[in-house]
């Protein structure tokens, strides 16, 4: 099956500064990427919507402020967490569907592990 | 729009059992359904899916599920669970383009 690569797998930063995970497809062309949440023993939710070549869609009362995402090519989409907080911290899962279609089935990335202390 | 429950939080079962996790969807045309596999930590591995066709599907690791328009389920079932399948399940649903997790089933597996 196609591969999605998270980088990095786990962070560790201190409150205030910004954190940038990558998430990257890598032996196939995605116009589209998701962003998710997950908070411990709970489900994953949908952050945004990453689109390459525009704005990212966000998930209501999801701060697009907070939540930078950028899809600058079709391999590759990042998600920068601005002034982190406590509260970030989260595990993050981006997820691609190859081509650019709607209902395919997506690939999800191995999480990203944010603590903000 | 559409989505998906799980109405078991938690199943305990023992090694050698049989597994049902059940998953009602609420939408009006045929869904498109998948199931996923977390283990702690870790990211998700799709199990199986369910477009069109065959109700019967046949996944990964020896899991199956039925699509039962009439029950609105997609119920994923093993017949002999290993002491490996212990982890998180989601059923899932794509709706507008986006997928949507049910809340998740948390597996335990004792000896």
């Amino acid at each position: 099956g196609a591969v999605v690569s998270q980088h990095p797998s786990r962070v560790i930063c201190k409150s205030g500064t910004s954190v940038k995970i990558e998430c990257r497809s890598l032996d196939f062309q995605a116009t589209t990427m998701f962003w998710y949440r997950q908070f411990p023993k709970q489900s994953l939710m949908l952050m945004a919507t990453s689109n390459e070549g525009s704005k990212a869609t966000y998930e209501q009362g999801v701060e697009k402020d907070k939540f930078l995402i950028n899809h600058a090519s079709l391999t590759l989409s990042t998600l920068t967490v601005t002034s982190a907080h406590p509260e970030d911290s989260s595990f993050y899962i981006c997820s691609a569907r190859p081509g650019t279609g709607t209902t395919g089935e997506l690939f999800f990335g191995e999480g990203s592990r944010l603590t903000v202390l | 729009a559409q989505s998906v429950t799980q109405p078991d939080i938690h199943i305990t079962v023992s090694e050698g059992a049989s597994l049902e996790l059940r998953c009602n969807y609420s939408y009006g045309a045929t869904p498109y359904l998948f199931w996923y596999v977390q283990s702690p930590g870790q990211g998700l591995q799709l199990l199986l899916k369910y477009f069109s066709g065959d109700t019967l599907v046949q996944g990964i690791k020896g899991f199956e599920a039925e699509f039962k328009r009439s029950q609105s389920s997609f119920n994923l079932r093993k017949p002999s669970v290993h002491w490996s399948d212990a982890a998180e399940y989601f059923c899932a649903v794509i709706s507008w383009g986006k997928l949507q997790f049910g809340a998740g089933t948390q597996v335990v597996v004792t000896p």
